[in-house]
């Protein structure tokens, strides 16, 4: 079992440039989330997704954060423009149906907007 | 609306002593489940424990267990035995099954001296 995925693990960025953050979920894992960790806020619920399909993204801050499952094994979360204020580390988990145990985290991408 | 508090200042433990975590959450909904994840210093979430709201009695896992007090809503992680390695930032998290999110409080740092 390979864990969740996530791709890049640091990316340093220039204000105003697109980031794109890759996840690869549990095969067989039918949720999906997005959460973003910093310091003021904590761990923040961005969006989830069950069954490639968002269920709900209230958290995601504006519209410059946009996220798409294509299929059940690859999911984006994309900022465009960037701006530092969206420096934080992005985690994403998923979890098998409503199995309370099942929610495994990958290792996170430290995002850095400069 | 969920709502878990952390409040406890960042605790030093001496190694093999005992070492308690207060959590406290709001909720309406009946169902809900309460989660402590660890996350050391390389960060990554580390899940350890699961207590859900109509279980009987509280959960362990080896050198974890889960004192849940229903009725004063407290979910405290105690920690027997502490080793160097459980130096990390422990969160607690809640899910209620109305609403299916998984929300975290702000966590509390633990450093296990020798």
């Amino acid at each position: 079992d390979a864990g969740v995925i996530q791709s890049p693990r640091h990316e340093v960025t220039e204000m105003g440039q697109e980031v794109t953050l890759r996840c690869k979920p549990i095969s067989g894992h039918n949720s999906l989330f997005w959460y973003r960790q910093t310091m003021m806020r904590g761990l923040e619920l961005l969006i989830y997704f069950n069954n490639n399909v968002p269920i709900d993204d209230s958290g995601m801050p504006e519209d410059r954060f946009s996220a798409k499952m294509p299929n059940a094994s690859f999911s984006t979360l994309k900022i465009q423009p960037s701006e530092p204020r969206d420096s934080a580390v992005y985690f994403c988990a998923s979890r098998f149906g409503q199995a309370n145990y099942g929610y495994t985290f990958g290792s996170g991408t430290r995002l850095t907007v400069v | 609306a969920q709502k878990i508090t952390q409040t406890q200042p960042g605790m030093f433990v001496q190694e093999k002593e005992a070492v308690t975590l207060d959590c406290t959450y709001d909720t309406s909904d009946p169902s809900y489940g309460l989660f402590w994840y660890k996350q050391p210093s390389s960060g990554e979430m580390i899940f350890l424990i699961y207590q859900g709201s109509y279980d009987q009695q509280n959960a362990t896992e080896g050198r974890y267990s889960l004192n849940f007090q229903k009725a004063r809503k407290s979910a405290n992680l105690v920690i027997s035995a502490s080793q160097l390695g459980d130096s990390a930032m422990y969160f607690c998290a809640m899910i209620t099954y109305g609403n299916n999110r998984l929300a975290f409080g702000k966590g509390n740092q633990v450093v296990v001296i020798p």
